[in-house]
């Protein structure tokens, strides 16, 4: 079974809205860490935002926060407010025991 | 500046002749990894090290070799490069954070072509 499971290949956003991104994970294990990564046009990856999973508050970073829905195993990226920058290809990741990425979402900001 | 450095960034060679990527970190990291990056396949780990002389195997480690002699050192050898081979490949480092986040840095990527 995919650990990680990003069901959005792509997405267009208008400039200034927000957008969620969605990510679902796999694992029986109590302890772990939830990873969003984006990797622009460029190709280089650039470490977003994490959360633990004991964490009791959703994780935020600037314009970055992550839905985290324990129960259902589901941890969301929200960007608020895109920007023609946020034009990228977004990864979802779980560090349970090892580190799992999803298959990733492109997202195209448009003007 | 910190940073992961992998060498070469683009590189096409012939099936069966081996190559090495090279990769270095100046984090003073542990912990180092190797990924290969293919379209609808995300990020899929090929081996990783603990620290010098630990490596292990990630999700897709046939066809290649690793070493860590030297903590800042992990380069990704091909014995005998096969066209399947062709992607881009990201070595990372990382630490556990105040927060207990693995938090990988990645090198720029080294995209590979074996005809």
């Amino acid at each position: 079974a995919q650990k990680i499971t990003q069901t959005q290949p792509g997405m267009f956003v208008q400039e200034k809205e927000a957008v969620t991104l969605d990510c679902t994970y796999d694992t029986s294990d109590q302890s772990y860490g939830l990873f969003w990564y984006k990797q622009p046009s460029s190709g280089e990856m650039i470490f977003l935002i994490y959360q633990g999973s004991y964490d009791e508050q959703n994780a935020t970073e600037g314009r970055y926060s992550l839905n985290f829905q324990k129960a259902r195993k589901s941890a969301n990226l929200v960007i608020s407010a895109s920007q023609l920058g946020d034009s990228a290809m977004y990864f979802c990741a779980i560090d349970d025991y090892k580190l799992s990425f999803g298959a990733g979402t492109t997202v195209t900001v448009r003007a | 500046e910190a940073q992961v450095t992998q060498n070469p960034r683009y590189l096409i060679t012939v099936t069966g002749k081996k190559l090495t990527v090279t990769c270095s970190q100046n984090m003073n990291h542990e912990y180092m990894s190797w990924y290969r990056q293919d379209p609808g396949l995300g990020l899929r780990q090929i081996y990783y090290s603990m620290n010098v002389e630990v490596t292990d195997k990630g999700d897709v480690p046939e066809g290649y070799k690793v070493s860590r002699k030297e903590k800042r050192n992990f380069p990704l050898i091909l014995e005998s490069p096969s066209p399947n081979q062709t992607s881009l490949y990201f070595c990372a480092s990382s630490f556990v954070g105040l927060s207990g986040a693995n938090v990988l840095t990645f090198g720029a990527g080294s995209r590979l072509t074996v005809l």
